[in-house]
């Protein structure tokens, strides 16, 4: 199976700040990374899918870029909801592995 | 509303068996891959199963490949995970989530399953 690896694991960080997480996969998955947001007792929620395309209603300060095997996903200007946990996650020969997380907690 | 709603988590003996359900409404199941996911506590996320009920198409992670069976009842709109021979490391909070574009677009809130004497 194709393994995703995140880093940061977790990042401190202020409103306002510029964030990128970066996702690397074990081999090359073309264009099928997906990115989500999670906060507390709650369900992941899709962010990006198809490496850069933004799901409907995600607001604009989150993009997505990479190819192969190097993927970002980058908040360009950090607001308080925000506050979550960040996974990458690939979909290669129906196999779909996620990474570890990212946390991103405010300084 | 769109939505799915997962339900039949609970506490179990290791060896035991459970199935989990996830209705769908706002949708037809026959129209979409779904797949179950699963997060132990304060864990990260794991693909489990998948189905495509138009196609019969299953796949299943190697952690519980036997062990769990994956089915659809479209006239019941539902998804199912019949779990067998369950372990401790299956302790988690399993979901349902709908499959669009190789990348996982609703998600239901979720069903515990303890594993444990």
């Amino acid at each position: 199976d194709i393994q995703m690896t995140q880093s940061p694991s977790f990042v401190s960080a202020s409103v306002g700040d510029r964030v990128t997480i970066t996702c690397r996969a074990s081999q090359d998955i073309a264009k099928w990374l997906a990115w989500y947001q999670q906060k507390p007792g709650k369900p992941p929620k899709l962010l990006i899918y198809a490496k850069s395309t933004l799901q409907s209603g995600v607001p604009s300060r989150f993009s997505g870029s990479g190819s192969g095997t190097d993927f970002t996903l980058t908040i360009s200007s950090l607001q308080p909801e925000d506050f979550a946990t960040y996974y990458c996650q690939q979909a290669d020969n129906f196999a779909w592995t996620f990474g570890q997380g990212t946390k991103v907690e405010i300084k | 509303e769109v939505q799915l709603v997962e339900s039949g988590g609970g506490l179990v003996q290791p060896g035991g068996s459970l199935r989990l359900s996830c209705a769908a409404s706002g949708f037809s199941l026959s129209s979409f891959s779904l797949n179950w996911v699963r997060q132990a506590p304060g864990k990260g996320l794991e693909w489990v199963a998948y189905i495509r009920s138009s196609t019969s198409l299953i796949h299943y992670a190697d952690s519980v490949k036997g062990r769990f069976t994956i089915s659809t009842d479209n006239g019941k709109n539902s998804l199912y995970l019949q779990m067998n021979s369950l372990r401790d490391e299956d302790t988690a909070v399993y979901y349902c989530a709908r499959d669009q574009i190789y990348a996982f677009d609703l998600w239901g809130q979720g069903t515990m399953v303890t594993v444990s004497s």
